[in-house]
């Protein structure tokens, strides 16, 4: 049974533009969850999508979106870019949402560097 | 706002010593406690807890939950090299409606030395 799948693994991008990040799930997984991992911050949760809706929502700012698709892909994006964007980005996928969630398991993440 | 806090930030052992992760939470509507291991890049499941006193065991890695003084432990016994990661705990609680969410903790760094 195939891993979550994040792509692209490492990508550079300068301040101002923007990115998107692919998220492929366990094949029957529907939620797909989203996180920033940074050094000084550890790990903090973006957003939830099930089913082709966002379900929940961590505090960071509207330049941070996300979608999901009938198939279950996510993605996330991030528009204009700023150096403290820069970071490895999770993602994380479940069989079912929100306190019922259970065990996450996690692709092996996006490392964006802004410059 | 959710906090959770694990401690010791580091730590640094000799294989066959046995160790002790704690984690500390302030989470609204509490709902469950999990810890995760990671090594390079992706964290993987250890374990999921959701009532007090109820140990959960696999292998050398035992886990408990205090509902009451909002806290969790991790142990490992005989630890081994490959024990050496980042340990993650993270709690999910629901802040209002369906607003379900994981925090996570910043994490205890365990070096194990041959």
């Amino acid at each position: 049974k195939a891993g979550v799948t994040q792509t692209p693994r490492y990508l550079i991008k300068t301040r101002g533009q923007q990115v998107t990040l692919s998220c492929s799930p366990i094949s029957g997984h529907r939620s797909v969850s989203w996180y920033q991992q940074t050094p000084g911050q550890g790990l903090q949760f973006l957003f939830e999508y099930f089913s082709e809706t966002q379900r929940n929502k961590g505090n960071f700012p509207g330049r941070f979106s996300g979608r999901q698709f009938s198939n279950s892909r996510s993605e996330m994006n991030v528009s204009t870019l700023e150096l403290g964007d820069s970071a490895l980005y999770l993602c994380a996928s479940s069989l079912r949402s929100g306190a019922n969630t259970g065990e996450l398991f996690f692709g092996e993440g996006s490392r964006l560097t802004v410059l | 706002e959710d906090k959770v806090v694990q401690s010791p930030l580091s730590l640094v052992v000799h294989e066959g010593d046995t160790v002790t992760l704690n984690c500390s939470y302030e989470v609204t509507n509490f709902r469950s406690l999990l810890w995760y291991k990671q090594e390079k890049k992706a964290p993987t499941f250890l374990f999921m807890l959701t009532s007090s006193g109820i140990e959960k065991k696999s292998g050398r890695l035992s886990s408990i939950l205090d509902k009451k003084e909002l806290f969790s432990i991790l142990n490992i016994t005989a630890t081994q090299t490959g024990d050496s990661a980042v340990y993650l705990c993270a709690v999910g609680g629901s802040s209002g409606g369906s607003n379900y969410k994981l925090t996570f903790g910043k994490g205890t760094l365990l070096t194990v030395n041959p």
